[in-house]
């Protein structure tokens, strides 16, 4: 079965500092990979995705992630945090083939410290 | 308006009784899923439905049921509530394979 792991529950940052949020997956095929971000009192909303096309990946509001098959990871960055990044973020691991079952890490929570 | 709607937002009840949780989407996609949302333990899933005749149970499924009344609804159903379902519940959809889900904003659910 596949699985996520998150590494830190919880990532404070400075404003304007580096944000990196880490994920690794186990999967014995390639699968699909994503992001996403979850506001207070909100549901889940999709940052980006990698579907093999390229190994980094462009998402919204600045993030980008990298796809590195040796390592098994897929980390989420972002040059520079905003206090408006402060949220919950996920990733998520879809099989492919079959019914394609998705699983999620168990998040972590970026402070942005101003 | 929402691509898909969760209703109740919040609820309260007791201990026995039977709640149903609704999903309605119009984004037109035939897979939809229900989760549970507990803190530092992410999102697990209850059930899954590709189509209205085709019904999974999920990894945490047991004290839960499902009905697909609709390619647009999809409801969870709680027959006996018991405190430790006190969770936060998504509904989602998803266009096919290797497509985002789209999430509801969620039911927040306290039995007491």
């Amino acid at each position: 079965a596949q699985s996520v792991t998150q590494l830190g529950s919880h990532v404070s940052v400075s404003e304007g500092a580096l944000v990196l949020l880490r994920c690794n997956y186990s999967s014995s095929v390639p699968p699909y990979l994503f992001w996403y971000v979850q506001y207070p009192n909100q549901g889940l909303q999709l940052l980006l995705k990698y579907t093999s096309a390229a190994t980094l990946v462009k998402g919204i509001n600045g993030f980008e992630a990298e796809f590195k098959k040796s390592e098994t990871s897929f980390h989420l960055t972002k040059p520079s945090a905003h206090m408006s990044d402060a949220a919950e973020y996920f990733c998520a691991v879809s099989e492919t083939g079959g019914y394609q079952k998705v699983t999620f890490g168990t998040g972590t929570k970026l402070q942005v410290i101003p | 308006d929402a691509d898909v709607t969760q209703t109740p937002r919040n609820r309260i009840t007791k201990t026995g009784k039977r709640i149903m949780l609704e999903c309605s989407q119009t984004k037109g996609h035939d897979r939809m899923y229900w989760y549970r949302q507990d803190p530092g333990l992410g999102l697990r899933l209850i059930y899954y439905s590709f189509d209205v005749k085709d019904i999974n149970k999920g990894e945490i499924s047991d004290g839960y049921s499902v009905s697909r009344q609709a390619q647009a609804k999809f409801s969870l159903s709680l027959e006996s509530a018991i405190p430790n379902q006190t969770a936060l519940y998504f509904c989602a959809t998803t266009g096919g394979e290797g497509q985002p889900q789209h999430f509801g904003d969620g039911t927040r659910l306290s039995i007491l």
